[in-house]
């Protein structure tokens, strides 16, 4: 079983609605990062939380520590959003930067 | 504006071959990393370095090799192409930071067949 789930692997939205991917983890963490890979490889990060809730334009993330669980949303989401969404964390006993990554959610809004 | 660069976007290499892919980073950081990217698989991490000349296993060492000479610069190798090596490789970069922020930066990636 992988350290960090996500779940749906693939979303298929229409232009305008409502998009939430999630991110279960099985272990202790420190942080957990969102991050955005567009059709070509490019990744970029998108948050980075250890508590609460932060946004970012359209972007909402949250996270529950005690339930471990992270949600990822999209408003008012566009075509241009379309890109698979990865979740990963940084273990709670891992010194360094190294991430543990879920197999990615794979988002295409349609127009 | 913070920069990872790839030596190359594709690459086609025959079985046995003796393959390089180079990182480079142009932030000063001092955490280097090397992926693979496989369909249903996600983000495997191979090697990762903490310093000059300093390197550790990741995940999915085996087949895999890594050389850090310079700062800025972080190669992976794989002493001789098999067809399972095939992958999108990703190098990615970070800084030690206070608190955990430390975010990864990610260079555009190296599409590699082995044939």
């Amino acid at each position: 079983k992988n350290e960090v789930e996500q779940s749906p692997q693939n979303l298929t939205a229409q232009e305008g609605e409502f998009i939430t991917i999630n991110c279960s983890y099985s272990v202790g963490i420190s942080a957990l990062h969102w991050l955005q890979q567009h059709p070509g490889g490019g990744i970029v990060s998108l948050f980075m939380l250890s508590s609460g809730k932060k946004k970012h334009g359209r972007l909402i993330a949250t996270i529950n520590i005690q339930e471990k669980h992270s949600s990822l949303h999209i408003t008012a989401s566009h075509p241009r959003d379309s890109a698979v969404y990865i979740c990963a964390v940084r273990l709670a006993e891992t010194s360094g930067s190294r991430l543990t990554f879920g197999e990615g959610t794979q988002l295409t809004v349609n127009p | 504006d913070v920069k990872v660069t790839q030596s190359s976007r594709y690459l086609v290499k025959r079985t046995g071959e003796k393959v390089f892919l180079e990182c480079v980073q142009d932030m000063d950081h001092e955490n280097m990393f090397w992926y693979r990217q496989d369909p249903g698989l996600g983000l495997r991490l191979i090697y990762f370095s903490y310093d000059v000349k300093m390197k550790e296993k990741g995940d999915i060492p085996e087949g895999y090799s890594v050389s850090r000479e310079k700062k800025e610069r972080f190669s992976l190798i794989l002493e001789s192409a098999s067809t399972n090596q095939t992958s999108m490789y990703l190098c990615a970069s970070s800084s030690p930071a206070s608190g955990i922020t430390d975010t990864q930066y990610f260079g555009p990636g190296t599409r590699l067949t082995v044939l």
